[in-house]
């Protein structure tokens, strides 16, 4: 069983639709991320939320609105998306970013297909 | 840049072989590595870490890794395989000098035949 819980699993939407991905932790991990993930490819970083506080943002598009409305969940709010951002997005957390890295855990992903 | 590269995009075995995936990263500092799974369907799993100390690192469903800062690389080995480790595994390295940011390998495909 997965420690990171993501929700929908499975999410098909039009380009001029809005929703939003879902994630949530209780380890008590302070730094959160996002990650897009396409077929064959390693995770590309998107976000990062260090302490409920953007962190680092990798020059994602802004139809990519992240949330982090406490400590324990993150939200991704999505809008006007292109056919190209259907991917797997990958929810995982850490204790902290901070002087010693600790391995992240990760959701088991949305799969996300624009129409 | 930090970077990550692994060497072999597919690796083929028959069950009960051992395996080797290879992993080398750039880096003039010091870093922490780790290997993730990746089974079908799934998020990432970390199978080991190495952040300090004894070089040889065991982790998860008996798999080993050896750092080796000479060669900087850090090979992930299995004694003897099982079909259930068909998986994608990725080596990540973390750099100290990008905060903490984890760079990822493209991944390497190993197919456990019987």
């Amino acid at each position: 069983d997965t420690e990171v819980t993501q929700t929908p699993k499975h999410l098909v939407m039009g380009m001029t639709n809005k929703k939003s991905l879902k994630c949530e932790q209780h380890m008590g991990h302070r730094a959160m991320y996002w990650y897009k993930q396409k077929a064959k490819k390693p995770p590309e970083l998107m976000f990062v939320y260090s302490y409920e506080k953007l962190s680092i943002n990798e020059s994602v598009p802004s139809r990519f609105s992240p949330e982090c409305p406490n400590s324990s969940l993150l939200n991704l709010h999505l809008h006007a998306l292109q056919p190209e951002d259907s991917a797997l997005y990958l929810c995982a957390s850490s204790q902290e970013i901070g002087q010693r890295s600790q391995p992240q855990h990760f959701g088991d992903g949305t799969r996300l297909s624009i129409l | 840049a930090q970077s990550v590269t692994q060497l072999d995009s597919q690796v083929p075995v028959f069950e009960e072989a051992p395996v080797e995936l290879r992993c080398n990263y750039s880096s003039s500092v010091s870093v922490y590595l780790f290997w993730y799974v990746q089974y079908p369907n799934q998020g990432l799993q970390l199978l080991l870490k190495y952040l300090s100390g004894s070089t040889l690192v065991k982790g998860i469903n008996g798999f080993e890794a050896e750092f080796n800062k000479s060669q900087t690389s850090f090979h992930l080995r299995k004694p003897s395989v099982h079909i259930s480790d068909t998986a994608e595994y990725f080596c990540a390295v973390s750099d100290p000098t990008g905060g903490f940011k984890t760079i990822f390998g493209a991944g390497t495909r190993l197919f456990v035949k019987a």
